[in-house]
C-alpha cells in the first residue's frame, strides 16, 4: 500500500521570503503521479503543481516549484515569493496509474498536510 | 475549465432525516468522481469511488447502505446520506477526473450539520 508523509504539521514564512515543504512517500510502482494542492481557508481544493514519476525534470508553475527525487521517495514543495494568499494547508498526494477495465481509477493518496501562514 | 460545482455549500439537517448532496463537472465529463470526508484540521479520506453507470466502490469501513452513491451521467455524481445522525456532521468533498487525465478536480465541499 501506498503512504505519503509530510513531515512539517505547521510552518510561516515572511512574505516575499522562499519556504519548502516536504513529503516523502512509500510505493513499489514505478509509474505514478505527485500532486501538490491546496486548501485555503475557504476550503475548496486547489491544484498547485502535478508531478509525472517518469518525467526527470521537476515540474514549475510560476511561483512553484518541487524538486522531485524519484530514488528517494521524496516531493517537496518550494514556494517562491511568497504572498499573504498563499496562506492555506498543504496536501501532498499520490495517485497510481492504474488501467484496468474502463482506463485508469486515479485514486489518490493524502498526506496529513502542513498548515503554512505567510506573515506581513 | 475542469469546474466541480458542488451543491449545497451547508446544510443542517435533523438527526434521522436524510440529505443529499450533488457534485457536477461543469465543462467536462466525468468518468470517475470520488467522495471524500474531512474532520476538522484533518486531511481527506477516501470514502467511495463512482464510475458512471456502474455501482460505486467503497472503501474499508465505510458503509453503502448510508452512504449512497449514485453517478447516473458523466456529469453528475449525488451522495446522500441516510438516516444522518450527530456523528455523520463533517465536510464533505466530492472530485471529478476526466478518462485519460491523471487530476481530480474538486468540488468546494459540502458541510454537514446533523442536529
Amino acid at each position: 500500500a501506498q503512504t505519503v508523509t509530510q513531515s512539517q504539521p505547521e510552518m510561516s514564512v515572511q512574505e516575499a521570503e522562499t519556504v519548502t515543504l516536504s513529503c516523502t512517500y512509500d510505493t513499489s510502482e514505478n509509474n505514478y503521479y505527485l500532486f501538490w494542492y491546496k486548501q485555503p481557508p475557504s476550503r475548496q481544493m486547489i491544484l498547485v503543481i502535478r508531478q509525472e514519476a517518469y518525467k526527470q525534470q521537476n515540474a514549475t508553475e510560476n511561483r512553484f516549484s518541487v524538486n522531485f527525487q524519484k530514488a528517494a521517495k521524496s516531493f517537496s514543495l518550494k514556494i517562491s515569493d511568497s504572498q499573504l494568499g498563499d496562506t492555506a494547508m498543504y496536501f501532498c498526494a499520490f495517485m497510481k496509474i492504474w488501467r484496468g477495465y474502463g482506463g485508469s481509477q486515479g485514486n489518490l493518496i493524502f498526506g496529513k498536510g502542513t498548515k503554512l501562514s505567510v506573515k506581513p | 475549465g475542469a469546474v466541480v460545482s458542488q451543491h449545497p455549500s451547508w446544510v443542517i439537517c435533523k438527526s434521522g432525516t436524510s440529505v443529499k448532496i450533488e457534485c457536477r463537472s461543469l465543462d467536462f465529463q466525468a468518468t470517475t468522481m470520488f467522495w471524500y470526508r474531512q474532520f476538522p484540521k484533518q486531511s481527506l479520506m477516501l470514502m467511495a469511488t463512482s464510475n458512471e453507470g456502474s455501482k460505486a466502490t467503497y472503501e474499508q469501513g465505510v458503509e453503502k447502505d448510508k452512504f449512497l452513491i449514485n453517478h447516473a451521467s458523466l456529469t453528475l455524481s449525488t451522495l446522500t446520506v441516510t438516516s444522518a445522525h450527530p456523528e455523520d456532521s463533517s465536510f464533505y468533498i466530492c472530485s471529478a477526473k476526466l478518462a485519460g487525465v491523471n487530476i481530480q478536480y474538486f468540488g468546494a465541499g459540502t458541510r454537514l450539520s446533523v442536529l
